[in-house]
């Protein structure tokens, strides 16, 4: 059982390119998120999705794009990557929201924008 | 919208030594408090959690978590701390649902053999 599994681990972008980064998980989980960490800033959410199909917006949206094609997939895109957008970054998913949702996190992918 | 203050960035403390996390939030109504660990390199790890009822919660790796309602307040603590402790503590605040949970900055944990 693997969980959640973030590809690639580690990218280093130059300005003005794309990039996809995948989230997968194995959980049957209907929640799927997507975070940015950066220092001093905890986590921050960038997008979400409440199941196949469906995507919102988070707390820090601007700059990248989420799809949610499979139930176990939950992938970002940047379009066209800026410095501010290195970080780290995380997924994770759930089973529910509110009481039942504790959320499972992947291992990170650590993104370098030069 | 909630949100979580931890004042501690960086803590030092013996092995051996008990722990105490400080964590303070900010929300008009119950909230849905979590406590999150990350080792070096690594995703977070759930440590506990509160929803409703005892308002001291027990986690895994031997810490426990209260609620202090009157403080606004999910203090993080550990009796005795080991050396495998050392790593990044997070506190979590959810509301409603879990789809607008808001981080805390973290607080480093340093443990002195």
């Amino acid at each position: 059982n693997a969980g959640v599994t973030q590809t690639p681990k580690f990218r280093v972008l130059k300005t003005g390119q794309s990039m996809t980064l995948l989230c997968a998980q194995d959980m049957n989980h209907e929640y799927m998120y997507w975070y940015r960490q950066d220092p001093g800033m905890g986590l921050r959410l960038i997008h979400y999705s409440v199941g196949e199909g469906t995507t919102a917006k988070g707390e820090v949206p601007d700059g990248y794009n989420v799809s949610r094609l499979k139930k176990q997939n939950f992938l970002l895109g940047l379009e066209s990557a800026a410095p501010s957008q290195t970080s780290v970054y995380f997924c994770a998913s759930s089973y529910s929201t509110g009481a039942g949702g504790t959320q499972y996190f992947g291992p990170g992918t650590r993104l370098l924008v030069l | 919208a909630q949100s979580v203050t931890q004042p501690d960035i960086h803590i030092t403390v013996s092995e051996g030594a008990s722990l105490e996390l400080r964590c303070n939030y900010s929300y008009g109504a119950t909230p849905y408090l979590f406590w999150y660990v990350q080792s070096p390199g690594q995703g977070l790890q759930l440590l506990l959690k509160y929803f409703s009822g005892d308002t001291l919660v027990q986690g895994i790796k031997g810490f426990e978590a209260e609620f202090k309602r009157s403080q606004s307040s999910f203090n993080l603590r550990k009796p005795s701390v080991h050396w495998s402790d050392a790593a990044e503590y997070f506190c979590a605040v959810g509301a409603g649902n879990n789809n607008d949970m808001r981080f805390g900055a973290g607080t480093r944990l340093t443990v002195k053999p």
